[in-house]
C-alpha cells in the first residue's frame, strides 16, 4: 500500500499548459484503468476532476484532461487560471477493493 | 448532487474511541459503494476503508485494520466508522466519499493526551 509518486510542485504563467505526473506499479496505475485526480483547495474538502483516467464530471472545465502510458498516469491543465491554483491527488485502485493516493503534487500558478 | 456531512470527530486520548458517522443525500445512497479517507495535518490524503453499497464487503487500509471497523445503515442513509485503540497518528481531517468522485466536508479528530 505504498503512496503513488507526484512532484512535490510544479508550476506556470496564466495561460500555459502543465503537466503533473502520478507513477505507481503495474499492481495499481498500470494494473487498471481507474485512475482519478482530485483537487484540494486550501482548507477545502478535494473535488473530483478525472476518473477512469481520462473521464470528466460534468461541470469541470475541459481544460482539464488526464491520460496514462504504463505505470504513469498525468493530468494536463490548459490554459492555466489563477483559480487552478491547488493542490492536486492522484489516485488508483490498488486490486482486492483498496486504493491508493500520490502524496501530492502543488500547482502554482505565477 | 451529492451531499455528505461528517460527524463524531473530537478530541481523545491515545487508546480511546471515536464513532464518525457520515450523513448522505442527493443520491441513492443503498447503490453507492462508500469510502472513508483521511489527511493528516499539512499531508496528503489516505485511503483508510471501503464498503460496497450492500454491506458485504469491507476493506481497511493495513495501518487501521483491527482497529477501525467501517458500517453502514441503508434505511438511514449513513455510513460510519468505529475507530479503537486510537493513536497519535491517527490524528487528522476525516473525510466521506461516494465512490470517491463525491466527498464530504470533513471532521476533525485529535488523538493527543
Amino acid at each position: 500500500q505504498s503512496a503513488l509518486t507526484q512532484p512535490r510542485s510544479v508550476s506556470g504563467s496564466p495561460g500555459q499548459s502543465v503537466t503533473i505526473s502520478c507513477t505507481g506499479t503495474s499492481s495499481n496505475v498500470g494494473g487498471y484503468n481507474y485512475v482519478s485526480w482530485h483537487q484540494q483547495h486550501p482548507d477545502k474538502a478535494p473535488k473530483l476532476m478525472i476518473y477512469d483516467v481520462s473521464k470528466r464530471p460534468s461541470g469541470v472545465p475541459d481544460r482539464f484532461s488526464g491520460s496514462k502510458s504504463g505505470n504513469t498516469a498525468s493530468l494536463t491543465i490548459s490554459g492555466l487560471q489563477a483559480e487552478d491554483e491547488a493542490d492536486y491527488y492522484c489516485c488508483s485502485y490498488a486490486g482486492t477493493y483498496t486504493w491508493v493516493f500520490g502524496g501530492g503534487t502543488k500547482l502554482t500558478v505565477l | 448532487q451529492v451531499y455528505l456531512v461528517e460527524s463524531g470527530g473530537g478530541v481523545v486520548q491515545p487508546g480511546g474511541s471515536l464513532r464518525l458517522s457520515c450523513g448522505a443525500s442527493g443520491f441513492i445512497f443503498s447503490s453507492s459503494d462508500m469510502h472513508w479517507v483521511r489527511q493528516a495535518p499539512g499531508k496528503g490524503l489516505e485511503w483508510v476503508s471501503f464498503i460496497e453499497y450492500d454491506g458485504s464487503k469491507k476493506y481497511y487500509v493495513d495501518s487501521v485494520k483491527g482497529r477501525f471497523t467501517i458500517s453502514r445503515d441503508n434505511s438511514k442513509s449513513t455510513l460510519d466508522l468505529q475507530m479503537n485503540s486510537l493513536r497519535p497518528e491517527d490524528t487528522a481531517v476525516y473525510y466521506c466519499a461516494k465512490e470517491l468522485m463525491g466527498w464530504g466536508l470533513g471532521t476533525q479528530v485529535t488523538v493527543s493526551s
